[in-house]
């Protein structure tokens, strides 16, 4: 079946420094979300990419889309604390009906 | 803050308990999901609901028997759970005008032990 893969698995940073997690899948993807979880919390949606190769930035965060629609990447600049939390990739499958499949996420910790 | 709002926060139940959980939203959404998500995992999906219809169902043990009474309202019926069922029991909506194109809004979730 379809698996959206992300690394890494846990990521810890100095406030400050910049932050990536990637997400791939097996499949060719109709779109892509992004979710972050804060601890002890639920999964608050971030953004959503449709199109090839499409990159959208809110504030200190840029989301890609691959060209092949099949991985995606967040980078986070100049981390906060508030930046903490698990954030998950979700894909849905070309086709894939109201199906969305979660990334493992990677948990951010940043260290003041 | 969420506008789907889930009842109970937490629940502690035994194995031969009958519990429900519920989920409501007043955002006029018309998909209703239900996912479980253990610690340090990802949400799971277990249940869609689409316009009051069951349309996706995970291959997911008939212990767990949802149930979607009207639009605004998600439950999902718990009976004979066992121990490793515990876990967070996340409600989410969306509004199901494009299937392919839907962004989730989650409640807070239950918190479920089974002891």
């Amino acid at each position: 079946g379809q698996q959206v893969m992300q690394i890494p698995q846990y990521q810890h940073v100095q406030e400050g420094e910049d932050f990536t997690t990637y997400c791939n899948s097996s499949t060719t993807l109709s779109n892509i979300q992004w979710y972050k979880q804060r601890p002890g919390g639920h999964p608050v949606f971030l953004i959503q990419l449709v199109k090839s190769g499409e990159v959208k930035k809110q504030k200190r965060l840029t989301f890609q889309f691959g060209e092949a629609k099949k991985n995606s990447s967040l980078h986070i600049t100049a981390t906060q604390t508030t930046d903490v939390g698990t954030y998950f990739c979700a894909g849905r499958r070309s086709g894939g009906y109201n199906k969305l499949i979660f990334g493992a996420g990677t948990r951010l910790a940043v260290h003041p | 803050d969420t506008e789907v709002t889930q009842t109970p926060k937490h629940l502690v139940m035994g194995m031969t308990n009958k519990k429900s959980l519920k989920c409501e939203q007043h955002m006029g959404h018309r998909a209703m999901y239900w996912y479980k998500q253990k610690a340090k995992k990802p949400p799971e999906l277990m249940f869609v609901y689409s316009y009051e219809k069951l349309s996706i169902n995970e291959s997911v043990p008939s212990r767990f028997s949802p149930e979607c009474p009207n639009s605004s309202l998600l439950n999902l019926h718990l009976h004979a759970l066992q121990p490793e069922d515990s876990a967070l029991y996340l409600c989410a909506s969306s509004q199901d005008r494009d299937p392919t194109n839907e962004k989730l809004f989650f409640g807070s979730g239950t918190q479920l032990s089974v002891l």
